[in-house]
């Protein structure tokens, strides 16, 4: 069965950097593309970025330009998620998705468990 | 980027009612509009994909309807296990966008 398994909680100080890690599992990694979404606390979603998994190409949200990098380890079916210079609004739970293409769209059908990023003094 | 405007962000409702949420975009998306459902402390969930399908292993009491810049979701016979909140995204356009999310209440 499709899995997706991130890394677990981390607390970072403000200006530091975090890498979260997916790991797929139960389907061709390269076949699908992989999305980062965020959730601050009680807050809504906010899309992050996607990469190919296949090409490594990415494309991050323009909020996000500067300080998100998005990488992927094929060999080992894990993509990457990197943030970097953080500051207390950046304090979220991230996730990885699955965007299973359909027609002219696409949805995230598979998401990981998420990952608490907590940013304080 | 395309604006999503849900209402109501909350809902109090009964067992075995029927609920109607509403997602509106700030320009036509076509059906390119999916609703997901998160409980609390979990990942979320699809259940609606491209406006009106509805995502394997969903019950059929979930429908989607809607294109251009209008859409419903709505929960016929409303379950203990489907009080939760509930996201519209639109993924016709770069970058996806969320809507604010409606909570479903008991």
């Amino acid at each position: 069965q499709v899995q997706l398994v991130q890394s677990g909680a981390e607390v970072k100080k403000p200006g530091a950097s975090v890498k979260v890690s997916c790991k797929a599992s139960g389907y061709s990694f390269r076949a699908y593309y992989m999305h980062w979404v965020r959730q601050a606390p009680g807050q809504g979603l906010e899309w992050m970025g996607w990469i190919n998994p296949n090409s490594g190409g990415t494309n991050p949200a323009q909020k996000f330009q500067d300080r998100v990098t998005l990488t992927r380890d094929s060999s080992i079916g894990t993509a990457y998620m990197e943030l970097i210079d953080l500051s207390s609004d950046d304090t979220a739970v991230y996730y990885c998705a699955r965007a299973h293409v359909w027609e002219f769209s696409n949805f995230l059908d598979y998401w990981g468990q998420g990952t608490l990023v907590s940013v304080s003094p | 980027d395309i604006q999503m405007t849900q209402s109501p962000s909350s809902l109090s409702a009964f067992v075995g009612d029927r609920v109607t949420i509403t997602c509106r975009a700030s320009q036509t998306i076509s059906d390119g509009l999916n609703w997901y459902q998160q409980k609390p402390g979990k990942a979320p969930k699809v259940v609606i994909y491209g406006a009106s399908s509805l995502q394997s292993g969903v019950p059929s009491r979930f429908s989607g309807s809607g294109s251009g810049t209008d859409f419903t979701l709505t929960i016929s016979n409303l379950q203990p296990e489907d009080f939760a909140t509930y996201f519209c995204q639109q993924s016709y356009f770069t970058p996806p966008t969320f809507g604010g999310g409606t909570r479903v209440e008991i």
